[in-house]
């Protein structure tokens, strides 16, 4: 099974502010089968990156992922209020499916 | 638009059972994987189980094999989890979701239904 280790945990920053956030795999993910999600309280998971770097429909530019290999990273270029939630990366490329833990990014 | 509604939650004692629902509508159903994700609350996703487009292959986490079932209904556009012996482990809000790729098992989840809460307790 592929473990995905999310860091940080929590993210405190101020709106407008970039935010940077980690995903790193227990082991190297054959292609990009990496997508990232956003969760606001009381919501489903919303799809805002799959295949490592292409974004999702109606996804604004401000948000983009890349990697490859064994680490991947979640960049929202300046953080909108409505941005503060919690964010799942997830490997999709083989039985077991795994999701990272998740990073929370809150208001500073 | 594509709706996934979710249904069928309930309290259940544990070793019980449930059979969960989720009506697809908006989309070609059977050109698409469907999947279940689960969420304890206050805690994180853990993916459940995989269908592929024909209900031909299935793929399941370690912590519900030999328990649950994925079943589909392509002619009520329709996704089923079956989940026989039921825990306190098993408490969750549990999401149905269409896998993004056309006819791949292994694709990410561009739309979600609401989720439904399984509630596992004496």
């Amino acid at each position: 099974e592929i473990v995905l280790t999310q860091s940080p945990g929590t993210l405190s920053l101020s709106p407008g502010e970039r935010a940077t956030l980690s995903c790193r795999a227990s082991q190297i993910l054959s292609g990009t089968y990496l997508a990232w999600y956003q969760q606001k309280p009381g919501q489903a998971p919303r799809l805002l990156i799959y295949d490592a770097s292409t974004r999702a429909t109606g996804i604004p530019d401000r948000f983009s992922g890349s990697g490859s290999g064994t680490d991947f990273i979640l960049t929202i270029s300046r953080l909108e209020p409505e941005d503060f939630a919690v964010y799942y990366c997830h490997h999709f490329g083989t039985s077991p499916l795994t999701f990272g833990g998740g990073t929370k990014v809150e208001i500073k | 638009e594509v709706k996934l509604v979710n249904s069928g939650g309930v309290v259940v004692q544990p070793g019980g059972s449930l059979r969960l629902s989720c009506a697809a509508s908006g989309f070609t159903f059977d050109d698409y994987s469907m999947h279940w994700v689960r969420q304890p609350p206050g805690k994180g996703l853990e993916w459940v189980s995989v269908i592929s487009w024909d209900g031909g292959s299935t793929y399941y986490a370690d912590s519900v094999k030999g328990r649950f079932t994925i079943s589909r209904d392509n002619s009520k556009n329709s996704l089923y989890l079956q989940m026989n012996s039921l825990t306190t482990e098993d408490t969750a809000l549990y999401y149905c979701a269409k896998g993004r790729g056309y006819s791949s098992s292994w694709s990410s989840f561009d739309y979600w239904g609401q989720g439904t809460l399984v509630t596992v307790s004496s």
